[in-house]
């Protein structure tokens, strides 16, 4: 079965700090890898995605993540945050290759941001 | 691009009584959509899969008698809390996979969410 751990549950940082998120999975086969973002009072969008090819993948506002197959991490990152990235943070997996497959979410990371 | 509707997005009822939960499919097919369930500062716990035209496919520990689920047409899932107690006060989101080609097409679009509160 799939797992997600995200390794930060809280993260508080100021204006222009540099941000890495922490996401490890366990799954025997080929995944993939996905970050969602839930701002206070909204629904999850989706920030970036990783299937295959360059395992550096960008996403929207900035941000991007790694994918290091032998670490089983998808790190997001963003080198400068602003206020309005304060939101919930979901690294998110599924199996690859296989139709109607449910997304499996980490526990998420609150990011709050101080101006 | 693609959009997920659910309505309600807030309902309140009493214990016992049953709820409808309704996810649309706006601008696409949906062969599948899932259903979640999050808790306060909690991840999303995926409780079932909707499959149109067939029986849903639930998760380990939900209970598919109290969590009804119908997947009546490819753009509408609904589900149903029924005898509803406080415990199964929640926030349930639904999502749905775009069965067109593409990237796009492995990538789940989610709905807004509907927050039951059972008093």
């Amino acid at each position: 079965a799939q797992s997600v751990s995200q390794h930060n549950h809280h993260v508080i940082l100021s204006e222009a700090a540099s941000l890495e998120l922490g996401c490890n999975y366990s799954y025997g086969g080929t995944v993939n890898l996905f970050w969602y973002v839930q701002y206070p009072g909204q629904h999850l969008q989706l920030l970036l995605k990783y299937f295959s090819g360059d395992p550096l993948v960008k996403g929207i506002k900035g941000f991007e993540a790694e994918f290091i197959k032998s670490k089983f991490s998808f790190n997001l990152r963003k080198p400068s945050v602003q206020w309005s990235d304060t939101a919930e943070y979901f690294c998110a997996v599924n199996a690859a290759n296989q139709a109607g497959t449910a997304l499996i979410f980490g526990k998420g990371t609150t990011l709050s941001v101080s101006s | 691009g693609a959009v997920v509707s659910q309505h309600p997005s807030r309902v309140i009822c009493k214990s016992g009584t049953s709820v409808k939960i309704e996810c649309r499919s706006l601008d696409f097919q949906a062969t599948t959509m899932f259903w979640y369930r999050q808790f306060p500062k909690k991840s999303l716990m995926l409780m079932a899969t909707s499959n149109e035209g067939s029986k849903a496919t639930y998760e380990q520990g939900v209970e598919k008698d109290k969590f009804l689920i119908n997947h009546a047409s490819l753009t509408l899932s609904t589900l149903t809390v029924t005898s509803a107690h406080p415990e199964d006060s929640s926030f349930y989101i639904c999502s749905a996979r775009n069965q067109g080609s593409g990237s796009g097409a492995n990538v789940l679009t989610f709905g807004a969410g509907s927050r039951l509160t059972v008093l």
